[in-house]
């Protein structure tokens, strides 16, 4: 079965500085990657997905993330963050044979004044 | 087009008790999901219905059912609530090999 780990439960970033959120994938076969973010007190917000192609996919609100096979990683970018990127980051993966997502623990992101 | 909806937002059961959560989904998607939200473990599947008339457990089914009642609604009952059962609790619906759309969340307390 395909499982997600994303190493960093919390950080804090300062407004204006870059983000990356790691995210290591475990499955045998090329997986369907995704990245949710969810505001406190929402439901999940797609912000990117990878299936095939380009290796680097980009995203809704500037987010841009990228598929290393040799890595078995998928980690999610931004170049400057905002106060509105507060919010909790998710990472799944779903298999080409039910298309049923495994997510992980998530990342909580603070941002800074 | 108001996507996926759930209802009710907020519920407090006592141990014991009975409960439908309801589902619906306006996009004409094909698959529909239960899921569970608890602290530092991120969404945990329930059950999924990959079609109408069609359902599957997930991860953590026990202490759950469900019913697919139409390609729009898919329910969730909890025959007997146990405080372990204390989650938010997220619908959502999607196309096969496409992304999941979720809906905003029943926040679920057993007592």
């Amino acid at each position: 079965a395909q499982s997600v780990t994303q190493p960093d439960i919390h950080i804090t970033v300062s407004e204006g500085a870059s983000l990356e959120l790691r995210c290591n994938y475990s499955y045998g076969a090329t997986p369907y990657l995704f990245w949710y973010v969810q505001s406190p007190g929402q439901g999940l917000q797609l912000l990117l997905k990878y299936f095939s192609g380009d290796t680097l996919v980009q995203g809704i609100k500037g987010f841009e993330a990228e598929f290393k096979r040799s890595q078995s990683s998928f980690n999610l970018r931004k170049p400057s963050v905002h106060w509105s990127d507060a919010a909790e980051y998710f990472c799944a993966v779903a298999t080409s044979n039910d298309y049923k997502l495994s997510f992980g623990a998530g990342t909580t992101v603070t941002v800074r004044a | 087009n108001a996507g996926v909806t759930q209802t009710p937002k907020f519920q407090v059961l006592k141990t014991g008790q009975s409960m439908t959560l309801q589902c619906a989904q306006d996009m004409n998607h094909n698959s529909m999901y239960w899921y569970r939200q608890d602290p530092g473990m991120g969404l945990r599947l329930i059950y999924y219905s990959a079609s109408e008339g069609t359902t599957d457990k997930g991860e953590v089914p026990n202490g759950y059912n469900v019913s697919r009642l139409n390609k729009r609604e898919f329910s969730l009952r909890l025959e007997s609530a146990a405080p372990s059962q204390t989650s938010v609790y997220f619908c959502a619906s999607s196309e096969v090999s496409d992304e999941q759309f979720f809906g905003p969340g029943t926040r679920l307390t057993v007592l």
